[in-house]
């Protein structure tokens, strides 16, 4: 079965510290990871995503995010943060064969403290 | 370029009334997807579209629960008649071919409250 472990409800980090919002994931088969970001009372938005190839992944106002394979992790980082950056962050996986479903995990609150 | 839209943003309804909510995906999109998110959990799948045919409706509570999108645009989704446990925020999503390392571009979503 297919999913997706964010550990932490909330984080908090101090603008201009570095931050890494955690995301583990279960899935059959190789996969593909996405995150999104939601501010309130708005959609989703895309961020970024791992498809094959570097395991350093570039997304969306400067944020990156690292596939690790043995370890099934697929943490979000940026390493400046900034006030603008609190909002809901979502990890979501899909497995490349079987379930076309895209999982998503339970979210990780990010707060930016000025 | 235009967003997904969706209406009504919110609604209040009275248990084992029906609610409809509507979703305009993005321009040429073939692929449309409704997801609910219930407070404090992730959006979770309720049906695809492939242009106006369903891919996956595994998910859907179809006692109660109906959707559709029959000229391959826009979609409906139905509840009738609507429980307690529906009170969510219903999302609309959609993505340009529906490949699984498509992103998926979202809607702000319908809040729904069910008294």
């Amino acid at each position: 079965a297919q999913s997706v472990a964010q550990p932490e409800d909330q984080v908090n980090v101090a603008e201009g510290n570095p931050l890494t919002v955690k995301c583990t994931y279960s899935v059959s088969g190789n996969p593909y990871l996405f995150w999104y970001v939601q501010y309130p009372n708005r959609g989703l938005q895309f961020l970024l995503k791992y498809i094959t190839g570097d395991n350093l992944v570039k997304g969306s106002y400067g944020f990156e995010a690292e596939f690790n394979k043995s370890q099934t992790s697929f943490h979000l980082k940026k390493p400046s943060a900034l006030v603008s950056d609190s909002a809901l962050y979502f990890c979501a996986v899909r497995p490349q064969t079987g379930a076309n479903n895209l999982f998503f995990g339970t979210g990780t609150r990010l707060t930016v403290i000025p | 370029e235009a967003g997904v839209a969706q209406s009504p943003r919110y609604k209040i309804i009275e248990k084992r009334q029906s609610v409809a909510f509507w979703c305009n995906p993005i321009s040429g999109h073939a692929t449309l997807y409704w997801y609910q998110q219930i407070l404090g959990q992730g959006p979770k799948l309720l049906i695809q579209f492939q242009n106006n045919g369903v891919v996956d409706d595994s998910q859907l509570p179809k006692d109660r629960f109906s959707a559709e999108r029959l000229k391959g645009v826009d979609s409906t989704l139905k509840i009738q008649p609507a429980k307690l446990e529906d009170s969510a925020v219903y999302l609309c999503a959609s993505s340009s071919q529906g490949l699984r390392d498509n992103e998926q571009f979202f809607g702000p979503g319908t809040r729904l409250t069910v008294l």
